[in-house]
């Protein structure tokens, strides 16, 4: 069975503290997606990284790819409130073909 | 409208009744999805559809049947459900299989089976 795990699956910090949340699988990917969704709306693309120790930002988000791209990492700089909600990570492996992560909720509080 | 739009937003049924939902995206995709998402655990993909024709189902009980009429509509049909079906059921879209854009998702309907 192909599992992508995230950690944390919970995180509750203070604004303006920095935070990173990990995606990890022992599953080699053509890509892998992030998502955020907020609470009562649907998942929303952040960004997708496609090689192998790729990064990319975000404004206050840094995403980085694993350089074996089994794995993937997304830091926020300087939290703020309007970064709540849950983030969920998808490896992809084809069209049509890919696996999600559980999860991380994540809450900056004020 | 824009994006993706899935109606009703809440649902309550009981284990006897029928009821279907409904999604419409308005983006030119030509796949379409219905997923399932339960707390603590990885959204389930239940069905996919290519261009109008069910490319995925992944071993999903009959009692729930969907149906793709055209490349913007999407239709799950529910009947006798069990209480453990409760959860939001997401549709989604995308161009070709969403390898390199991703999939766009609508609100959810959030279910439950009383």
């Amino acid at each position: 069975t192909q599992l992508l795990e995230q950690s944390p699956q919970f995180l509750s910090i203070q604004e303006g503290e920095n935070l990173t949340v990990y995606c990890n699988s022992s599953s080699v990917f053509s890509s892998l997606q992030w998502y955020r969704q907020e609470p009562g709306e649907g998942p929303v693309l952040l960004v997708t990284v496609v090689t192998g120790g790729e990064v990319k930002k975000l404004k206050r988000l840094t995403f980085q790819f694993g350089d074996a791209r089994k794995d993937s990492s997304l830091h926020i700089t300087a939290a703020q409130p309007g970064d709540t909600g849950l983030y969920l990570c998808a490896g992809v492996f084809s069209n049509y073909q890919l696996i999600w992560g559980a999860g991380t909720k994540l809450i900056i509080k004020p | 409208e824009t994006g993706v739009t899935q109606t009703p937003r809440h649902l309550v049924m009981g284990m006897t009744n029928k009821k279907s939902l409904k999604c419409e995206q308005h983006l030119g995709h030509n796949a379409m999805y219905w997923y399932k998402q339960s707390a603590k655990k990885p959204l389930e993909l239940m069905f996919v559809y290519s261009l109008e024709e069910r490319v995925e189902n992944n071993s999903v009980p009959s009692r729930f049947s969907p149906e793709c009429p055209n490349s913007s509509h999407l239709f799950l049909h529910l009947h006798t459900l069990q209480p453990e079906d409760s959860a939001l059921y997401l549709c989604a879209s995308s161009q070709e299989g969403g390898f390199n854009y991703g999939y766009t998702f609508g609100s959810g309907t959030r279910l439950t089976v009383v």
